[in-house]
């Protein structure tokens, strides 16, 4: 059974970092693309970022290009995503999510979510 | 990149077919067959319900169902069941290579 567990979730004052993780079970993780996605409360869904199943290609939403980092240790069946200069409306529940093996972009397993609060 | 368009609303009664539009550029679904939709309940994570516009994962309800047409992409829930009062979401791939939502739909069986 895949599964995604996603934590480092919690309560940060604006222009202050986090690293979200997403461990990974139930399938061979170096051979998937991963993904992050948002959801602020009460609002849809964005993406975020995606990184490749080597790693070597690296996508990001332009919300996030430059403050937001996103890697992946395949040893550890981990998913990263570093967040720098956090701002209030980076405020959601961060979900991690599996990009179905060749394709574009379709998700096709998701965690249940960390949640992430910007405030002071 | 903007979000896709989708009506902040859908509604209908057991048994009907309801259709929910996503309406895109032609740098997004206009330009590529990528379209998938994912199925929200209130407190849980997406599902994915179509994918490549209009393929079905294993084990989703054949009363699902997928198309497109130009710029705009369109789902198509037939014989409505109480257990399909979701949040409705498409995306799509860019040609940015990043993956684009639309804003939701929310579907009300009545």
């Amino acid at each position: 059974e895949v599964q995604l567990l996603e934590s480092g979730g919690g309560l940060v004052q604006p222009g202050g970092s986090l690293r979200l993780s997403c461990a990974a079970s139930g399938f061979t993780v170096n051979s998937y693309a991963m993904s992050w996605v948002r959801q602020a409360p009460g609002k849809g869904l964005e993406w975020v970022s995606a990184i490749s199943a080597s790693g070597v290609n690296i996508y990001y939403a332009d919300s996030v290009k430059g403050r937001f980092t996103i890697s992946r240790d395949n040893s550890k069946n981990t998913l990263y995503m570093q967040m720098n200069s956090l701002r209030a409306e980076d405020t959601a529940l961060y979900y991690c999510a599996r990009v179905q093996s060749g394709s574009y972009y379709v998700l096709d397993s998701w965690g249940q979510g960390t949640l992430v609060t910007v405030s002071s | 990149q903007s979000a896709l368009t989708q009506p902040a609303s859908v509604s209908g009664s057991p048994g009907q077919s309801i259709t929910i539009s996503c309406t895109g550029t032609s740098s997004d679904v206009g330009g590529y067959n990528y379209v998938s939709w994912y199925q929200q309940h209130p407190g849980k994570a997406p599902k994915l319900m179509i994918y490549d516009v209009s393929k079905r994962p294993s084990g989703v309800s054949n009363r699902f169902s997928g198309s497109k047409s130009g710029n705009t992409a369109s789902l198509t829930i037939s014989g409505l069941q109480a257990e399909d009062e979701a949040d409705y979401y498409c995306t799509s791939y860019t040609s940015s290579s990043t993956l684009v939502f639309g804003g939701g739909t929310k579907l009300t069986v009545l």
